[in-house]
């Protein structure tokens, strides 16, 4: 069955860095773009960025571009987000998620890893 | 960007009730719309997509209506599982947006 395994959230201080990781097992990785979602405590969901299956596309929302980058290595069949200049409103719980065939939105959903920005 | 406005915010109902929420996008989106369920520490299920199409798995219950910028999601017997937050989400275009979510609490 479909799994996507989040890791590499954590505490990190205001303008520090840090890279989350992906591992998705049960499909054929390199046929599906992927997405990355986050989701502030107690609040809504955001998308945060995109990636198509040969990453040859790449997308982001604003509050992050030019900050966080979107990677995915197919061969390992890992998904990857390196987030740097991070910010306290960049706290939230980030799910890796795949983005079913075809459409933009989310069919299969990681658990997700919380990322905490604070001095 | 396209701007997805969900109401009610929450709603309350029994067991057996049939419930609806809509969602309103700023600007037409067409048919891609997803709607998505979430229950507390967990993460967000798909339910329906491109408007009006049943996710595998996902009870008859649910379904998924309109195109355009008016769309509305109904659950025809509300059951103790189906207690939940629902969220809209826009498929049409970057960036990707989600309305603020439906509570559905117990009556």
């Amino acid at each position: 069955q479909v799994q996507l395994v989040e890791s590499g959230g954590g505490l990190v201080k205001p303008g520090g860095s840090l890279r989350l990781s992906c591992a998705a097992s049960g499909f054929t990785f390199s046929d599906y773009y992927m997405s990355w979602v986050r989701q502030a405590p107690g609040k809504g969901l955001e998308w945060v960025s995109y990636i198509s299956s040969s990453s040859d596309y790449t997308n982001y929302a604003d509050s992050v571009k030019g900050r966080f980058t979107i990677s995915r290595d197919n061969a390992k069949t890992s998904l990857y987000l390196q987030m740097n200049s991070l910010r306290a409103e960049d706290t939230a719980v980030y799910y890796c998620a795949r983005a079913k065939s075809g459409t933009r939105c989310i069919d299969y959903w990681g658990q997700g890893t919380l990322v905490t920005v604070s001095s | 960007d396209i701007q997805m406005t969900q109401s009610p915010s929450s709603v309350s109902a029994s067991v057996g009730d049939r419930v609806t929420i809509t969602c309103r996008a700023s600007q037409g989106i067409n048919s891609w719309l997803a709607w998505y369920q979430q229950k507390p520490g967990k993460a967000p299920k798909l339910l329906i997509y491109a408007a009006s199409s049943l996710q595998s798995g996902v009870p008859s219950r649910f379904s998924g209506s309109g195109s355009g910028t008016d769309f509305t999601l109904a659950i025809s017997s509300l059951q103790p599982e189906d207690f939940a937050t629902y969220y809209c989400q826009q498929a049409n275009s970057f960036p990707l947006t989600f309305g603020g979510g439906t509570k559905v609490e117990i009556k």
